[in-house]
């Protein structure tokens, strides 16, 4: 599976929008980009997939680079909720690798009241 | 609808027993996956099972398996424990083939003593 890079930690002020970037320079032209969050004492959840196009949900927005090089999820407005480990992973949507999920060591995102 | 739930939250075992984990998916889904969590190691995949089958393999050594009932149900289990097998383990269901989101679990705290 192609790597991603991302800093291991961030500090975000609430109610201020969040940029968590992440690398992934040996992306292959069938590998999705998903993000996955981990809250304290939680397992992981889901919170946003996109192949090329810049995707919004209601949870945050995914803006990838033209080269699909990059990508950042985009917190727009960051609460104290939304303190969790962020994790960006590479999908291989052709060749079937089944449905697990090779985690990084993602990036620790802290929000300041 | 309810969430993936596993059993028990919370376990002690000793070194050189047996322990086993359950799971059970989010209805309907039929795709189950394992994950070990660690400080060090951070989250890495064990398992997946779909439709009874085991579709892929992490490296972990034979003590580490697991099984997938008919009602999507799995469990794993882990021989001769060591106490390096002091984990979370995170169980994850998607509702088909991949690539499909994947809902976690809120894990099973397991400390080897």
């Amino acid at each position: 599976d192609a790597k991603t890079t991302q800093p291991n930690s961030m500090e975000s002020n609430e109610e201020e929008p969040v940029h968590l970037p992440c690398n992934h320079s040996t992306i292959s032209g069938t590998d999705y980009i998903h993000w996955y969050r981990q809250l304290p004492s939680q397992g992981p959840e889901y919170v946003i997939h996109g192949l090329t196009s810049n995707v919004n949900n209601r949870m945050a927005s995914l803006a990838i680079a033209e080269d699909r090089k990059s990508s950042t999820l985009i917190l727009h407005r960051a609460t104290l909720r939304d303190a969790a480990v962020y994790y960006c992973i590479l999908r291989d949507s052709i060749n079937n690798a089944g449905n697990m999920l090779t985690f990084g060591g993602g990036t620790r995102l802290m929000v300041k009241p | 609808k309810a969430g993936v739930t596993q059993t028990p939250r919370y376990l002690i075992k000793t070194r050189g027993q047996q322990v086993t984990l359950s799971c059970s998916p989010i209805s309907g889904h039929r795709s189950v996956s394992w994950y070990q969590q660690t400080p060090g190691q951070g989250l890495q995949f064990l398992f997946e099972y779909f439709s009874e089958t085991q579709r892929n393999k992490g490296n972990f050594p034979g003590r580490f398996s697991g099984r997938q009932f008919s009602n999507s149900r799995s469990e794993m289990n882990v021989s001769t424990l060591e106490l390096g097998d002091s984990a979370l383990y995170l169980c994850a269901s998607s509702l088909t083939l991949p690539p499909d989101t994947q809902y976690f679990g809120p894990g099973t705290r397991l400390t080897v003593l």
